[in-house]
């Protein structure tokens, strides 16, 4: 059985940097073709796709905020870390990691919801 | 970017008919030496993460109900609910994974009528 679970704090300051750990379980990261990816859903509105870690290091990014995203992976502890920079209160919303193939994502974690406010 | 676009944005049907919901992306998604289509489809309650439904454009997840299809190529995509169950009220994502930034479209609220 495959689990993923969000952590991270749920409330950040303006111009501060988020943390978020996925930390999985039941596949191993080190597969063929699996990816961990990390999306996010602000209140009442859509998916927004982050960024995407595969099992060969391979790092895909939205360009919109490339430049303030980094997503790693240690494979030896089950997890996956994205770090957000510069955060803004339109930041504001439900962040997921998932586990998937190829870039479709099969399994997701339940979210946490990061608020920014002063 | 590959956008995906999907239509109708909400969509009111009556229990036991068909539900149909389309997807179209910017540009081909088909990976034609393979012949995949890099397209998924999620469904999405209140309160829960999205779930996939479809991969590969028609790839039924395991455990999704058959009532559940996917279709389409190249550019073009539909979701089909072939008899509407209550427990299919929800919103419905397709998401390209052909090229990076893997976009999802927009929603569709599904209701009942």
């Amino acid at each position: 059985q495959i689990t993923l679970k969000e952590s991270g704090p749920t409330l950040v300051k303006p111009t501060q940097t988020l943390t978020l750990t996925c930390i999985f379980s039941g596949f191993s990261l080190s597969t063929s073709g699996v990816g961990v990816g990390w999306i996010r859903q602000p209140p009442g509105k859509a998916l927004e796709w982050l960024a995407l870690i595969y099992w060969d290091d391979d790092e895909r990014y939205s360009p919109s905020l490339k430049s303030r995203l980094t997503i790693t992976k240690d494979t030896s502890k089950n997890q996956v870390v994205l770090t957000m920079t510069n955060m803004d209160p339109m930041d504001t919303a439900t962040y997921y990691c998932a586990h998937g193939f190829y870039g479709y994502l099969q399994s997701w974690g339940q979210g946490t919801l990061v608020t920014v406010s002063s | 970017d590959i956008v995906v676009t999907q239509s109708p944005d909400s969509l009111a049907v009556s229990l036991g008919e068909r539900a149909t919901i389309n997807c179209k992306s910017s540009q081909s998604v088909l990976y034609s030496s393979i012949n995949k289509n890099y397209v998924a489809w999620y469904q999405q309650k209140p309160g829960q993460p999205p779930k996939l439904l479809i991969y590969w454009a028609s790839t039924r997840e395991s455990g999704v109900p058959d009532r559940f299809c996917g279709s389409g190529s190249g550019t073009d995509f539909t979701l089909t609910i072939s008899s509407l169950q209550a427990a299919d009220v929800a919103v419905y994502y397709c998401q390209q994974y052909y090229s990076a930034p893997y976009l999802f479209g927009q929603g569709t609220k599904l209701e009942i009528k």
